[in-house]
């Protein structure tokens, strides 16, 4: 596609329950990025891949927190036992490679645990 | 550690020039950049700048950046008021560094 997309766009889910959102990266960039955006703690790096394997997992706040990223493309980011303060946007970017200077950001999945 | 500052709002009359600062620490900083945020939409490019250069004009946008201070000013000339949004300065950082570390925005309210 033309840009980058993400699915779903909110996602209201009970305290406990897993949880997975996925990222379509802009057709042939090899680089992708999580980031998640919070009232408290501002837009944060969560992980980055370069094709299928993520060499900088630095920004996961936790284990409960795990990503993945098949055929170079799609990705999942998956949060395990979502807690109340994992409520945030939850944002992809891709870049054309590592050394890319620009990074284009997705619209965002809202996730609301309640 | 890396850390990037901006104010958090900034009010203009349409028509005006609105000048955006932000200050970051890490010396090895490689590109800078400025996003858009819309209300309820993700984040829009709107201009980047490679740390050897000082500036950097795009149509209504000019990029300042002063690298021996570490601060960067986004202006938009002729200020009208679909630029309010939120705008955000990103560093990357060098050292093999991946993710971008972002301010916390300052918020651009638009008088008429």
């Amino acid at each position: 596609g033309a840009g980058v997309s993400q699915s779903p766009s909110n996602k209201v889910t009970e305290k406990g329950k897993d949880v997975e959102l996925r990222c379509d990266p802009i057709s042939g960039h090899t680089a992708l990025y999580w980031y998640r955006q919070s009232l408290g703690q501002g837009l944060e790096f969560l992980i980055y891949f370069q094709g299928n394997s993520a060499p900088d997992k630095s920004g996961l706040p936790s284990d409960r927190f795990s990503a993945e990223r098949t055929g170079g493309s799609v990705s999942t980011l998956t949060i395990q036992r979502t807690q109340q303060e994992d409520s945030a946007v939850y944002l992809c970017a891709s870049s054309f490679d590592r050394a890319g200077e620009t990074q284009y950001f997705g619209p965002g999945t809202r996730l609301l645990v309640l | 550690g890396e850390d990037v500052e901006q104010s958090l709002f900034l009010s203009v009359r349409e028509g005006d020039s609105s000048v955006i600062n932000c200050t970051y620490t890490d010396s090895s900083s490689t590109y800078l950049y400025w996003y858009k945020q819309e209300p309820g939409a993700g984040l829009q490019l709107l201009t980047y700048i490679f740390s050897n250069m000082d500036m950097k004009q795009d149509q209504r946008l000019t990029v300042l950046l002063n690298k021996k201070d570490k601060h960067l000013s986004l202006r938009i000339a002729d200020t009208q008021t679909g630029d309010s949004a939120i705008y955000f300065c990103a560093e990357k950082a060098g050292g093999g560094a991946d993710g971008l570390t972002f301010g916390k925005g300052t918020h651009l309210i638009i008088q008429p």
